[in-house]
């Protein structure tokens, strides 16, 4: 079972409208969840850290629930600018050693016109 | 403001040679990495550095070399080139926020192929 899993997609959603994203972690000692995103054929980048209330930016809401063990991102009014590759990244601990980040393999979104 | 900046962008090589792919970084960040990338595999982590003179292996380290002489650099040498080794090689640096968030900086990536 891998470490990080997400749902490849591709998701393919017009423009306006609300799409989620779910990310399980294998990790219950996992304490720091991201999201990065990463456009065709450049690097990764940040997008947002999860915190356990939820947190958001923008249109961008991010939700922890330790439970269950899963991270979800939820975009609403998609944009066009809003199509790339959407990674969910686990620091199994607080230490910050780049060692400890794990990525999923991503979920490709294509917002259409 | 350049962050971290990897070189080669592209390259070619022969099954058996050896390479350095360069890996700079100018934020003064501590920790290092090196991860490749390959279709439907995301992206794992193959050495690591949490400080000059200090490097660790990650998930996939064999085949690789690294060394950390000072804290901007963090080259990965490729000792003897295989067909298994084409893929696309991203550098990153990162630190600990005072909340205890780690954020990564990425290169832009080296797209490596071995014929």
């Amino acid at each position: 079972r891998k470490e990080v899993e997400q749902d490849p997609g591709p998701f393919n959603v017009p423009e306006g409208a609300t799409v989620a994203f779910n990310c399980t972690y294998s990790n219950s000692a996992s304490q720091s969840f991201f999201w990065y995103r990463q456009d065709c054929r450049k690097e990764p980048k940040l997008l947002m850290s999860v915190y356990s209330s939820g947190n958001e930016d923008g249109r961008f809401t991010a939700q922890l629930n330790r439970a269950s063990q899963y991270i979800s991102l939820l975009i609403r009014d998609s944009k066009l600018s809003d199509s790339a590759t959407y990674l969910c990244v686990v620091n199994p601990i607080s230490s910050g050693s780049a060692r400890q980040l794990t990525f999923g393999s991503g979920t490709q979104l294509t917002v259409l016109p | 403001n350049a962050g971290v900046t990897q070189t080669p962008k592209f390259q070619v090589l022969k099954t058996g040679q050896s390479m350095t792919l360069q890996c700079a970084q100018d934020m003064n960040h501590e920790y290092m990495s090196w991860y490749r990338q390959d279709p439907g595999m995301g992206l794992r982590l193959i050495h690591y550095s949490v400080g000059a003179g200090i490097t660790d292996q990650g998930e996939v380290p064999n085949g690789y070399n690294v060394s950390r002489s000072t804290t901007e650099d963090f080259p990965l040498r490729l000792l003897s080139a295989a067909p298994s080794q084409t893929s696309v090689y991203f550098c990153a640096s990162s630190y600990r926020d005072r909340f205890g968030n780690t954020e990564a900086f990425f290169g832009q990536g080296t797209r490596l192929t071995v014929v």
